[in-house]
């Protein structure tokens, strides 16, 4: 069974810092592009950010270029989001999520599962 | 950055009943080397992530039910939930992945009459 466990999530100052991580099991995590997507309260979804399977590319939406990194490990199944210069509008609950393989080997397919998500809260 | 444009923000509809919701975006996402729409639908639940609906514009996720149902090509595209029940009551978020950055509709809520 395919599972994502967000964890890292909290309250921090505006300018601050955080670092979101999500634990992969159920499936051969090496092997899939992963995203992060955000969700501010009682708001829409909106992308956030995507990895590679060897981390070799990255890419952003534009709000968090510069200012969030995303990575991963794949010895330890992880993926993570730094996020810094944390500002109000970050406020969100974070997920993570498994990018569809289509065989095409780019991440331009759907988001197939996703985890329970971590809370952000950025508020002085 | 393709726009994602969701209609009704909000639908009531009795149980049994059909649910209509329309997604348009702001550019064809239809590629042309594989004549495939690049559009997913997703169902949220209240206190849940989001869960993949159908992918492709019209192929429906693995142990979806089959009341559930995607069409349109182009910009334009359509979620049919044919005969509405009680577990229905969701927001439903179109996506295109076409193009970076991934980009969600509004999200339209349904409920029940």
């Amino acid at each position: 069974e395919v599972q994502l466990v967000e964890s890292g999530g909290g309250l921090v100052q505006p300018g601050g810092s955080l670092r979101l991580s999500c634990e992969a099991s159920g499936f051969t995590f090496s092997s899939y592009w992963m995203s992060w997507v955000r969700q501010a309260p009682g708001k829409g979804l909106e992308w956030v950010a995507n990895i590679k399977q060897d981390g070799s590319e990255e890419y952003y939406v534009g709000s968090v270029k510069g200012r969030f990194t995303i990575s991963r490990d794949n010895a330890r199944n992880s993926l993570y989001l730094q996020m810094n210069s944390l500002r109000a509008e970050d406020t969100a609950v974070y997920y993570c999520a498994r990018v569809y393989d289509s065989g095409s080997g780019s991440f331009y397919t759907p988001l197939d599962y996703w985890g329970q998500g971590t809370r952000v809260t950025v508020s002085s | 950055d393709i726009v994602m444009t969701q209609s009704p923000d909000s639908l009531a509809v009795s149980l049994g009943e059909r649910a209509t919701i329309n997604c348009k975006s702001s550019q064809s996402v239809l590629y042309s080397a594989n004549y495939r729409n690049y559009l997913a639908w997703y169902q949220q639940k209240p206190g849940q992530p989001p869960k993949l609906l159908i992918y492709w514009a019209l192929t429906r996720e693995s142990g979806v039910p089959d009341r559930f149902s995607g069409s349109g090509s182009g910009t334009d595209f359509t979620l049919t939930i044919s005969s509405l029940e009680a577990e229905d009551v969701a927001v439903y978020y179109c996506q295109q992945y076409y193009s970076s950055p991934l980009t969600f509709g509004g999200g339209t809520k349904v409920g029940i009459k």
